[in-house]
């Protein structure tokens, strides 16, 4: 089946820093989807991206939709300490229902 | 504009039990879908409910059944629990069923 590989798992930084995460998959997909989970919370929508190439700012983040429709990154500029957290992506392929996940990335904030 | 809501919050069953947890989905959404969340991964596509009809199911077993009511609601019904059932679910509506999903926070099921 279709599966989105995430990385780094995990990420241990300093208040202050920038942020890069990603994800790849072997499935081409139509919808690309960032989304933050805190403990005990359903996943947060952060950035949506429905067109290859195309990249999306939501205030201190960004986030790109690849050209081959197979990888998409999100960027933190600026990390606070109310950005730790889960952050998944997940993916969208045409015709399908499902989103699929990656496995996460767990974002630690050192003030 | 209300978003997703989920309930019960927490719950605890033993093996061999049935539970059916309920799903409010967001105004003006049609579309629900069900994901299964294991500790420390990402959520699994159980299924997505459609206009009351089910329309795509994920590697789950027939004893997760769901159904979704003229309003929209829906709700996920697990039959003979085993203790690998034991996850956060989430429910998930969109407006449509290609449309972006909003999650609802979730039912801790924990079988014992």
């Amino acid at each position: 089946g279709q599966q989105l590989n995430q990385s780094p798992q995990s990420m241990f930084i300093q208040e202050g820093e920038d942020v890069s995460m990603n994800c790849t998959s072997s499935s081409i997909f139509n919808t690309w989807l960032w989304y933050k989970q805190d403990p005990g919370e359903g996943p947060v929508l952060l950035i949506a991206l429905y067109k290859a190439g195309e990249l999306t700012s939501n205030g201190r983040l960004t986030a790109q939709f690849g050209i081959t429709r197979k990888d998409s990154f999100l960027n933190i500029s600026a990390s606070i300490p109310s950005d730790v957290g889960i952050y998944f992506c997940a993916g969208l392929i045409q015709g399908a229902q499902k989103l699929v996940f990656g496995q996460g990335t767990r974002l630690t904030i050192n003030p | 504009e209300t978003g997703v809501t989920q309930s019960p919050t927490h719950l605890i069953k033993t093996r061999g039990q049935q539970v059916t947890l309920r799903c409010s989905s967001q105004s003006g959404h049609n579309t629900v879908s069900w994901y299964q969340q294991a500790l420390g991964q990402g959520p699994q596509f159980i299924f997505q409910y459609y206009r009351e009809e089910e329309n795509g199911r994920g590697n789950f077993p027939p004893r997760f059944s769901g159904l979704q009511f003229p309003n929209y609601s829906s709700e996920l019904n697990v039959n003979a629990l085993e203790l690998d059932d034991s996850a956060l679910y989430l429910c998930a509506s969109s407006l449509d069923v290609l449309g972006t999903q909003y999650f609802g926070p979730g039912t801790r099921l924990t079988v014992l």
